[in-house]
């Protein structure tokens, strides 16, 4: 079975500090992972996606991601935060075997100015 | 290229109606998946569909809940006889194939009320 454990339902940070959004994730097969974020009242936007090619996964927006297997983690960050990074982030698995993604519960982003 | 597409984007519905959900994947793309987001939570899947077939229906509720993707049109999510805990933000997503490594696109929701 596969599943996503986001720690922190809210992360707060200040402007211009790093942006560190954890992500643990269980499955019994290679896994897809995938982060999301979502403003408000909005759909899902892709951030990144890993697929078994680099561990280090470049997205969108400046933000990175590393997929470490020892660890079971794919956490997401952001060198610098931005006003405009305050949203919804949410980690999601997909495997080889399955038709659907497993979300986790989200992490609510709030820059500080 | 527009994105996928959902109508209506808010749908008020008294307990006993019927709520009937549209979604328009992306252009080309030929597979469509349906997740229910409730307050303060991630999202949920109810079910997957290419044209004309449901592939996995795991997700959804035995009862009352039924989805289609016809050969022309709209994929339809449709409740039947609504209860105030079917309210919450129902999102579509497609993707071109059901490739796993491929992502999906998200529409921005359907928010349905019950009251």
């Amino acid at each position: 079975a596969q599943s996503v454990t986001q720690l922190g339902s809210h992360v707060s940070v200040s402007e211009g500090a790093l942006v560190l959004l954890r992500c643990n994730y269980s499955s019994s097969v290679p896994p897809y992972l995938f982060w999301y974020v979502q403003y408000p009242n909005q759909g899902l936007q892709l951030l990144l996606k890993y697929t078994s090619a680099a561990t280090l996964v470049k997205g969108i927006n400046g933000f990175e991601a590393e997929f470490k297997k020892s660890e079971t983690s794919f956490h997401l960050t952001k060198p610098s935060a931005h006003m405009s990074d305050a949203a919804e982030y949410f980690c999601a698995v997909r495997t080889n075997t399955g038709n659907q993604f497993y979300f986790g519960t989200g992490t609510s982003l709030t820059v500080i100015p | 290229n527009a994105g996928v597409m959902q109508n209506p984007r808010h749908l008020v519905r008294r307990r006993g109606q019927e709520a009937r959900l549209r979604c328009s994947p992306m252009k080309g793309h030929s597979h469509v998946y349906w997740y229910r987001q409730l307050p303060e939570e991630g999202l949920k899947f109810m079910v997957y569909l290419q044209k004309e077939n449901i592939i996995d229906e795991s997700g959804m509720p035995k009862e009352r809940f039924s989805a289609e993707f016809p050969k022309e049109g709209p994929s339809i999510l449709r409740i039947q006889q609504v209860v105030r805990g079917d309210s919450a933000a129902y999102f579509c997503a497609s993707s071109l194939q059901g490739v796993h490594a491929n992502e999906q696109y998200f529409g921005p929701g359907t928010r349905l009320t019950v009251t």
